[in-house]
């Protein structure tokens, strides 16, 4: 098992630019998650996918769109980047039932200017 | 809103003693609490989880203790080694939407071990 994947590992974009992060698991699991950490801070739930083909916003999605076509992949889309979008972006998976717990990817690290 | 923040932001203990993290939370209403730990450059990893009817939960080398009176968490770590050190975060869980959590995680600390 590779756990959660994601890529790239880091992009620096210019304002107004768009790009794709991708994220894909492959334990089966449900429940997808992406989160935003800034510097020194916790994170921050930004979308959420209880299965392919149903999505829903978290605490911070302006900015972000999401779609999940199959179980594996969970893509998170930034359309006009801002510098205020510079973080580290974290996937996560979680298995239907019998377990809180939340395996996450590497992260993308993201900078805006 | 709910929110969720740490006492220190930064905790050094010698090698081979207990380490204590802490906790404050304030939405009464979160059903369970979570302990991740996070090295430099990588996601986080789960530790412990505690549900809120409960008082202690012992693992390996871990322990948490919910205080719900007060509305404190903590994470003890007995006889730290030198791969304990990283951010420690706790987070509550501030809803249950279609069985998917909505976590809401502290601010971290950074625990040092020091040899």
């Amino acid at each position: 098992n590779a756990g959660v994947t994601q890529t790239p590992k880091f992009r620096i974009l210019k304002i107004g630019q768009s790009m794709t992060l991708q994220c894909t698991q492959d334990m089966n699991h449900n429940y997808m998650y992406w989160y935003r950490q800034d510097p020194g801070m916790g994170l921050k739930l930004i979308y959420y996918s209880v299965g392919a083909g149903i999505t829903d916003k978290g605490e911070v999605p302006n900015g972000y769109n999401v779609s999940r076509s199959t179980t594996e992949d969970f893509p998170l889309r930034l359309e006009l980047a801002a510098p205020s979008q510079t973080s580290v972006y974290f996937c996560a998976s979680r298995r239907t039932s019998g377990s809180n717990e939340q395996f996450f990817g590497p992260g993308t690290r993201l900078t805006v200017l | 809103g709910e929110s969720v923040g740490l006492h220190l932001p930064t905790l050094s203990v010698q090698e081979g003693d207990n380490s204590i993290i802490n906790c404050a939370y304030s939405n009464s209403a979160s059903d369970y609490f979570i302990w991740y730990k996070q090295e430099s450059g990588k996601g986080p990893q789960f530790i412990i989880d505690i549900r809120s009817n409960m008082d202690k939960r012992q693992g390996q080398r871990v322990t948490v203790l919910l205080n719900k009176t007060v509305k404190h968490l903590s994470l003890q770590i007995a006889a730290t080694q030198p791969g304990d050190s990283a951010v420690y975060f706790c987070a509550e869980n501030s809803g249950i939407i279609q069985g998917a959590q909505k976590l809401v995680f502290g601010q971290g600390t950074r625990l040092t071990i020091n040899p």
